[in-house]
Protein backbone atom coordinates (compact mmCIF):
# COMPACT_ATOMS: atom_id res chain seq x y z
CA UNK A 1 0.00 0.00 0.00
CA UNK A 2 1.20 3.24 -0.63
CA UNK A 3 2.34 5.32 2.28
CA UNK A 4 4.88 7.74 3.85
CA UNK A 5 6.73 6.84 6.39
CA UNK A 6 8.74 8.49 9.15
CA UNK A 7 11.31 6.87 11.76
CA UNK A 8 12.22 6.79 14.61
CA UNK A 9 8.46 7.62 15.88
CA UNK A 10 9.83 8.98 19.08
CA UNK A 11 13.74 10.02 20.13
CA UNK A 12 14.98 10.92 23.12
CA UNK A 13 18.70 12.28 22.72
CA UNK A 14 21.11 14.51 24.82
CA UNK A 15 22.40 18.02 24.33
CA UNK A 16 25.17 18.01 21.34
CA UNK A 17 24.36 15.30 19.29
CA UNK A 18 23.77 14.92 15.52
CA UNK A 19 20.54 13.10 14.73
CA UNK A 20 18.72 12.11 11.59
CA UNK A 21 14.95 12.00 10.63
CA UNK A 22 14.18 9.60 7.96
CA UNK A 23 11.10 10.20 5.55
CA UNK A 24 10.14 8.03 3.20
CA UNK A 25 7.68 8.22 0.61
CA UNK A 26 6.56 4.70 -1.91
CA UNK A 27 3.64 7.00 -3.88
CA UNK A 28 6.16 8.77 -6.28
CA UNK A 29 5.10 12.67 -5.18
CA UNK A 30 7.56 14.82 -6.28
CA UNK A 31 6.65 17.53 -3.62
CA UNK A 32 7.92 16.65 0.17
CA UNK A 33 7.52 18.96 3.10
CA UNK A 34 8.44 18.94 6.52
CA UNK A 35 6.08 20.50 9.15
CA UNK A 36 7.42 21.18 13.10
CA UNK A 37 4.46 21.44 15.62
CA UNK A 38 4.38 22.07 19.44
CA UNK A 39 2.26 20.62 21.68
CA UNK A 40 -1.28 22.33 21.30
CA UNK A 41 0.08 24.50 18.44
CA UNK A 42 -0.27 25.14 14.57
CA UNK A 43 2.16 23.07 12.12
CA UNK A 44 4.76 25.47 10.54
CA UNK A 45 6.95 24.65 7.10
CA UNK A 46 10.26 24.52 7.99
CA UNK A 47 11.65 22.68 4.82
CA UNK A 48 10.16 21.74 1.16
CA UNK A 49 11.49 19.92 -1.74
CA UNK A 50 9.87 19.74 -5.35
CA UNK A 51 11.78 17.36 -6.92
CA UNK A 52 15.50 15.48 -6.66
CA UNK A 53 18.11 17.98 -5.76
CA UNK A 54 15.64 20.88 -5.30
CA UNK A 55 15.45 22.42 -1.07
CA UNK A 56 13.65 25.29 -0.05
CA UNK A 57 13.23 26.70 3.45
CA UNK A 58 10.04 27.02 4.95
CA UNK A 59 8.14 29.59 6.65
CA UNK A 60 9.88 29.30 9.93
CA UNK A 61 13.38 29.58 10.40
CA UNK A 62 15.07 26.17 11.39
CA UNK A 63 18.46 25.33 12.11
CA UNK A 64 17.79 21.67 10.50
CA UNK A 65 18.98 20.78 7.22
CA UNK A 66 17.40 18.37 4.48
CA UNK A 67 18.15 16.33 1.25
CA UNK A 68 16.96 14.83 -1.53
CA UNK A 69 18.95 12.70 -3.63
CA UNK A 70 15.93 10.78 -4.35
CA UNK A 71 12.89 11.13 -5.21
CA UNK A 72 11.05 8.92 -2.42
CA UNK A 73 13.51 10.31 0.68
CA UNK A 74 13.47 12.82 2.10
CA UNK A 75 15.69 13.02 5.66
CA UNK A 76 16.13 15.59 7.99
CA UNK A 77 19.16 16.63 9.90
CA UNK A 78 20.40 18.22 12.85
CA UNK A 79 23.94 18.95 13.86
CA UNK A 80 23.65 19.59 16.85
CA UNK A 81 20.70 19.02 18.89
CA UNK A 82 19.64 21.70 21.52
CA UNK A 83 16.29 21.28 24.12
CA UNK A 84 15.06 24.04 22.00
CA UNK A 85 14.79 21.69 18.75
CA UNK A 86 12.28 19.12 21.14
CA UNK A 87 9.27 18.98 19.27
CA UNK A 88 7.19 16.88 16.77
CA UNK A 89 8.31 16.57 13.29
CA UNK A 90 6.18 16.12 10.17
CA UNK A 91 6.27 14.86 6.52
CA UNK A 92 4.63 14.67 3.74
CA UNK A 93 3.96 14.60 0.22
CA UNK A 94 2.00 15.92 -2.23
CA UNK A 95 1.85 14.60 -6.26
CA UNK A 96 0.63 18.20 -7.71
CA UNK A 97 -1.17 21.27 -6.93
CA UNK A 98 -4.61 20.19 -8.05
CA UNK A 99 -3.85 16.25 -7.21
CA UNK A 100 -5.69 14.20 -4.74
CA UNK A 101 -3.92 16.01 -1.81
CA UNK A 102 -1.28 15.38 0.81
CA UNK A 103 -0.28 12.51 2.50
CA UNK A 104 1.35 12.77 6.16
CA UNK A 105 3.66 10.42 7.87
CA UNK A 106 2.73 9.72 11.72
CA UNK A 107 5.73 11.90 12.92
CA UNK A 108 8.22 11.80 14.73
CA UNK A 109 8.90 13.45 18.35
CA UNK A 110 11.57 14.76 19.46
CA UNK A 111 13.03 15.25 22.91
CA UNK A 112 16.36 16.88 23.39
CA UNK A 113 17.47 16.59 27.18
CA UNK B 1 -4.35 38.80 12.35
CA UNK B 2 -3.74 35.25 11.26
CA UNK B 3 -4.20 34.29 7.67
CA UNK B 4 -6.47 31.88 8.89
CA UNK B 5 -9.13 31.71 11.68
CA UNK B 6 -10.90 28.49 12.49
CA UNK B 7 -14.27 28.58 15.03
CA UNK B 8 -14.44 27.73 17.23
CA UNK B 9 -11.70 26.42 18.77
CA UNK B 10 -13.00 23.95 21.38
CA UNK B 11 -16.46 22.15 20.58
CA UNK B 12 -18.04 19.62 22.85
CA UNK B 13 -20.71 17.31 21.41
CA UNK B 14 -22.94 14.41 22.35
CA UNK B 15 -22.70 11.56 20.55
CA UNK B 16 -25.36 11.66 17.42
CA UNK B 17 -25.07 15.45 17.34
CA UNK B 18 -24.51 17.44 13.75
CA UNK B 19 -20.94 19.10 14.35
CA UNK B 20 -19.79 22.27 12.34
CA UNK B 21 -16.46 23.77 12.12
CA UNK B 22 -15.78 26.84 10.31
CA UNK B 23 -12.83 28.36 8.45
CA UNK B 24 -12.42 31.64 6.87
CA UNK B 25 -8.89 32.66 5.53
CA UNK B 26 -7.35 36.30 3.88
CA UNK B 27 -4.84 34.30 1.44
CA UNK B 28 -5.38 34.05 -2.19
CA UNK B 29 -5.61 30.46 -2.31
CA UNK B 30 -5.61 27.51 -5.15
CA UNK B 31 -7.18 24.76 -2.98
CA UNK B 32 -8.20 24.27 0.79
CA UNK B 33 -7.42 21.04 3.00
CA UNK B 34 -9.27 19.89 6.08
CA UNK B 35 -6.97 17.37 8.09
CA UNK B 36 -7.87 14.93 11.13
CA UNK B 37 -4.65 15.26 14.02
CA UNK B 38 -5.58 12.27 16.52
CA UNK B 39 -3.86 12.46 19.81
CA UNK B 40 -1.29 10.56 18.94
CA UNK B 41 -0.02 13.44 16.45
CA UNK B 42 -0.71 11.74 12.96
CA UNK B 43 -2.19 13.69 10.77
CA UNK B 44 -5.19 12.15 7.90
CA UNK B 45 -6.26 14.26 4.54
CA UNK B 46 -9.44 14.33 4.85
CA UNK B 47 -10.57 16.48 2.13
CA UNK B 48 -9.18 19.12 -0.68
CA UNK B 49 -12.07 21.06 -1.88
CA UNK B 50 -11.11 24.55 -4.90
CA UNK B 51 -15.17 24.97 -5.26
CA UNK B 52 -18.43 23.70 -3.40
CA UNK B 53 -19.29 20.71 -1.95
CA UNK B 54 -17.87 17.61 -0.91
CA UNK B 55 -18.82 14.24 1.09
CA UNK B 56 -17.46 11.24 2.45
CA UNK B 57 -19.28 8.95 4.96
CA UNK B 58 -21.00 11.60 7.54
CA UNK B 59 -18.16 14.40 6.71
CA UNK B 60 -19.35 17.29 4.50
CA UNK B 61 -16.85 19.80 3.76
CA UNK B 62 -18.02 23.21 1.57
CA UNK B 63 -15.81 25.97 0.35
CA UNK B 64 -16.96 30.05 -0.95
CA UNK B 65 -14.42 31.36 -2.90
CA UNK B 66 -15.93 34.66 -2.99
CA UNK B 67 -16.02 34.82 0.45
CA UNK B 68 -13.43 33.01 1.63
CA UNK B 69 -14.98 30.66 3.91
CA UNK B 70 -14.97 26.80 4.16
CA UNK B 71 -17.15 24.63 6.46
CA UNK B 72 -16.20 21.12 7.71
CA UNK B 73 -19.84 19.22 8.95
CA UNK B 74 -20.18 16.08 10.46
CA UNK B 75 -23.44 14.25 10.65
CA UNK B 76 -24.71 11.72 13.17
CA UNK B 77 -21.36 12.51 15.53
CA UNK B 78 -19.23 9.84 17.35
CA UNK B 79 -16.64 9.54 20.12
CA UNK B 80 -14.41 8.00 17.80
CA UNK B 81 -14.30 11.60 15.66
CA UNK B 82 -12.78 13.15 18.67
CA UNK B 83 -10.13 15.19 17.37
CA UNK B 84 -8.31 18.31 16.49
CA UNK B 85 -9.72 19.46 13.12
CA UNK B 86 -7.60 21.46 10.60
CA UNK B 87 -8.06 23.75 8.06
CA UNK B 88 -5.45 24.20 5.66
CA UNK B 89 -5.38 26.47 2.65
CA UNK B 90 -3.19 25.85 -0.31
CA UNK B 91 -1.17 28.91 -1.78
CA UNK B 92 0.69 28.58 -4.31
CA UNK B 93 3.56 26.09 -5.17
CA UNK B 94 1.26 23.13 -2.99
CA UNK B 95 2.36 25.21 0.58
CA UNK B 96 -0.15 24.82 3.07
CA UNK B 97 -1.12 27.52 5.51
CA UNK B 98 -2.65 26.13 8.63
CA UNK B 99 -5.72 27.08 11.22
CA UNK B 100 -4.92 26.63 15.14
CA UNK B 101 -7.60 23.80 14.84
CA UNK B 102 -10.47 22.85 16.32
CA UNK B 103 -10.38 20.22 19.19
CA UNK B 104 -13.48 18.64 19.18
CA UNK B 105 -14.81 16.12 21.82
CA UNK B 106 -17.80 13.58 21.18
CA UNK B 107 -19.23 12.29 24.76
CA UNK B 108 -20.89 8.94 24.59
Amino acid sequence: EADIYQTPRYLVIGTGKKITLECSQTMGHDKMYWYQQDPGMELHLIHYSYGVNSTEKGDLSSESTVSRIRTEHFPLTLESARPSHTSQYLCASSESERGNGYTFGSGTRLTVV
Amino acid sequence: KNEVEQSPQNLTAQEGEFITINCSYSVGISALHWLQQHPGGGIVSLFMLSSGKKKHGRLIATINIQEKHSSLHITASHPRDSAVYICAPQTSGSRLTFGEGTQLTVNP
